[in-house]
């Protein structure tokens, strides 16, 4: 099966809160990201979890990490139209580390409407 | 803020030829990969690079693909003879160090398309 899976579409009006789930499959991975990927540009990191955590909030970003059941979810706050972008969950496993190797789930398409 | 960059940022090619696919990572960075994303698909790790030579390999990156760091800044990918299949945004990260903490950071990509 698939490592990282998220759904692939959300959308949201504008000034809501908006909320991408992920699921991963390895209770080893130590650290767990976000990406932010804009219409015809790279990868933008948005923001980590390392697995020992519970929560991580960075202004309008709040990352909820569930251990137990492999769920990592990032909420966005007050959504704004400059928020529609793909949007990557990616883990980093630790088990027999590979220097870094990174799993990618294949992004959610966050769309807001003014 | 120092920033990978990769040029070009879109190439065009014919099955069967060689293409050099080019990435500056950021300069006291120490370890180098290259992602691919097939369009609609996820991203995918191909290589990771440290100390001159290919620490990990995916199952993708077969004979066909190389990598070197000719200088002190440029890290490449080479495809020898490409396929249609290999038509694909590439990405180029790079990371400080080797400690768990460390993030990578990631290129705007190189456009391949093979006709």
């Amino acid at each position: 099966g698939e490592d990282v899976e998220q759904s692939l579409f959300l959308s949201v009006r504008e000034g809501d809160s908006s909320v991408i789930n992920c699921t991963y499959t390895d209770s080893s991975s130590t650290y767990l990201y976000w990406y932010k990927q804009e219409p015809g540009a790279g990868l933008q990191l948005l923001t980590y979890i390392f697995s020992n955590m519970d929560m991580k909030q960075d202004q309008r970003l709040t990352v909820l990490l569930n251990k137990k059941d492999k769920h990592l979810s990032l909420r966005i706050a007050d959504t704004q139209t400059g928020d529609s972008a793909i949007y990557f969950c990616a883990e980093k496993k630790g088990r027999g580390s590979t220097l870094g190797r990174l799993y990618f789930g294949r992004g959610t398409q966050l769309t807001v409407w003014p | 803020e120092p920033e990978v960059t990769q040029t070009p940022s879109h190439q065009v090619t014919q099955m069967g030829q060689e293409v050099i696919l080019r990435c500056v990572p950021i300069s006291n960075h120490l370890y180098f990969y290259w992602y691919r994303q097939i369009l609609g698909q996820k991203v995918e790790f191909l290589v990771s690079f440290y100390n001159n030579e290919i620490s990990e390999k995916s199952e993708i990156f077969d004979d066909q693909f190389s990598v070197e760091r000719p200088d002190g800044s440029n890290f490449t990918l080479k495809i020898r003879s490409t396929k249609l299949e290999d038509s694909a945004m590439y990405f180029c990260a790079s990371r400080v160090g080797a400690g768990e903490s460390d993030t990578q950071y990631f290129g705007p990509g190189t456009r391949l398309t093979v006709l």
